[in-house]
């Protein structure tokens, strides 16, 4: 699976939007980028995943790029309860390699 | 209704001690997982199952060995337990056959301390 790279920590103001990088410029075609994310103590939570096209849900919303070599994820109006680690994976849709590689991840905390 | 359930949530034991940590999901997956989340918080694949059949192990250690009774269950037993295997363990489920790339569900964690 395709490597990604995220900033290490991002800080976003209450009821703002919360736009979260990633970076995964050796992305194969058949590769999906997908959303998890990590409040402290609790299991991963997945959020969004998506191929080329944006997409959106009650969570958050995924723009990817044309090149599809970076994707950002926007949280539209980010609450305390979004504060966690946000991890970027790209991996096949399915197929043998179902596991999720994670990385290091964004820890993204929301300021009152 | 939990969806992926663990037991214990936190367990303490002593070196040399052989364990096992249970797993259920109710969601009617067909493939289960275990992941290892070390002391620097990074998330790594152990095990995953589909249809009783394992179909990853990374480069684990032999005391690990992930049991999965039914399509709902995937229990990790570790024999003669080590200080290094102190950790996080999460398990996780998803439906891999049919419509592709779908998410995964993780657990709460059962928090493993070795003595």
């Amino acid at each position: 699976d395709a490597k990604t790279t995220q900033p290490t920590s991002m800080d976003c103001a209450e009821g703002r939007a919360a736009n979260l990088p990633c970076n995964h410029s050796t992305i194969s075609g058949n590769e999906y980028v997908y959303w998890y994310r990590q409040i402290h103590s609790q299991g991963p939570q997945y959020i969004i995943h998506g191929l080329k096209n944006n997409e959106t849900n009650e969570m958050a919303s995924l723009i990817i790029t044309e090149d599809r070599k970076s994707s950002t994820l926007i949280l539209p109006h980010a609450t305390l309860r979004d504060t966690a680690v946000y991890y970027c994976i790209v991996r096949v849709g399915r197929g043998s390699a179902r596991q999720l590689t994670f990385g290091s991840g964004t820890q993204l905390t929301v300021l009152p | 209704d939990t969806a992926v359930s663990q037991t214990p949530k936190y367990l303490v034991t002593q070196m040399g001690n052989d364990k096992s940590i249970k797993c259920e999901q109710n969601l009617g997956h067909d493939t289960m997982y275990w992941y290892k989340q070390d002391s620097k918080k990074f998330l790594k694949i152990m095990f995953s199952y589909n249809n009783k059949e394992l179909i990853i192990n990374e480069t684990v250690p032999n005391r690990f060995s992930p049991k999965s009774p039914d399509k709902a269950h995937l229990n990790l037993h570790i024999n003669s337990l080590e200080l290094g295997d102190s950790a996080v363990y999460f398990c996780a489920s998803s439906q891999e056959s049919g419509r592709a790339a779908d998410e995964q569900f993780f657990g709460p964690g059962t928090r493993l301390t070795v003595l």
